[in-house]
C-alpha cells in the first residue's frame, strides 16, 4: 500500500514570496490533515478535511494561509506572502475516517523562508 | 484546552539499557493517548495508542506504555535499547468528544540518543 506522498520535500523562498505544498493521501482515505512543524517543537495541527469539507481550522493563519481539497483525493496547502516565521516542516496525514483511526504521516515539505 | 508535556528534549541510553521516554498530560477529561516515532527526514509513525481499554498497552519494536490516570502520564519503555531506536518521540493527545473530530496535540518531542 502506497503511503502518503507529498511534494516538494524541501524548498527556499524568500520572505513576501508565495509557495504551495502537495499532498496526495492513502487511498480511499477520507480525513486529511495539514500540520506545522517548527525546529524543535511537535506538530501543530493546521487544518483538517473530511472529503472536501473542513472540519476543523481554528489554527490556521487565515491571512496567510489557505488549503483546498476539491475532490476529496489531493489537498494543496499555500502560503502567501511568506513570513520568516513559517520556516517549517509541513506535515500531511491521512485517515480512513475520523475518530481513533490511526493518522499515516508523509514525510514532509521542508521550508525555508529567507 | 488539551496540553501534552514530555520531560527532557533529549535522552541517552546506552545500547541494552532501559529507555523510558515521559509523558504527562492535561486534559478536562482522560483523552486518548498516542507515542509516535519520527526517524530523520521521515513523517512520524505510531507506536502505540490507548483508547481506554487496557491500560498498558504494547507497540511495536517492543514499546509499551502505561496510562496512570491518578499521575495523568503515560510513559514509553522499552527494556532494553537497539541502535535503530535511535529516533525523536512523540506523545499526543486526542479528545474523546466526538465533536472534537481526530485532532491530535503533540508535546515537544523527546530525542533518544543510543550509545553503542
Amino acid at each position: 500500500e502506497a503511503g502518503v506522498a507529498q511534494s516538494p520535500r524541501y524548498k527556499i523562498i524568500e520572505k513576501r514570496q508565495s509557495v504551495a505544498f502537495w499532498c496526495n493521501p492513502i487511498s480511499g482515505h477520507a480525513t486529511l490533515y495539514w500540520y506545522q512543524q517548527i525546529l524543535g517543537q511537535g506538530p501543530k495541527l493546521l487544518i483538517q478535511f473530511q472529503n472536501n469539507g473542513v472540519v476543523d481550522d481554528s489554527q490556521l493563519p487565515k491571512d496567510r494561509f489557505s488549503a483546498e481539497r476539491l475532490k476529496g483525493v489531493d489537498s494543496t496547502l499555500k502560503i502567501q506572502p511568506a513570513k520568516l516565521e513559517d520556516s517549517a516542516v509541513y506535515l500531511c496525514a491521512s485517515s480512513f475516517l475520523q475518530g481513533l483511526d490511526t493518522q499515516y504521516f508523509g514525510p514532509g515539505t521542508r521550508l525555508t523562508v529567507l | 484546552a488539551q496540553s501534552v508535556t514530555q520531560l527532557g528534549s533529549h535522552v541517552s541510553v546506552s545500547e541494552g539499557a532501559l529507555v523510558l521516554l515521559r509523558c504527562n498530560y492535561s486534559s478536562s477529561v482522560p483523552p486518548y493517548l498516542f507515542w509516535y516515532v519520527q526517524y530523520p527526514n521521515q513523517g512520524l509513525q505510531l507506536l502505540l495508542k490507548y483508547t481506554s481499554a487496557a491500560t498498558l498497552v504494547k507497540g511495536i519494536n517492543g514499546f509499551e506504555a502505561e496510562f496512570k490516570k491518578s499521575e495523568t502520564s503515560f510513559h514509553l519503555t522499552k527494556p532494553s535499547a537497539h541502535m535503530s531506536d535511535a529516533a525523536e518521540y512523540f506523545c499526543a493527545v486526542s479528545d474523546k468528544r466526538k465533536a472534537a473530530g481526530n485532532k491530535l496535540t503533540f508535546g515537544g518531542g523527546t530525542r533518544v540518543l543510543v550509545k553503542p
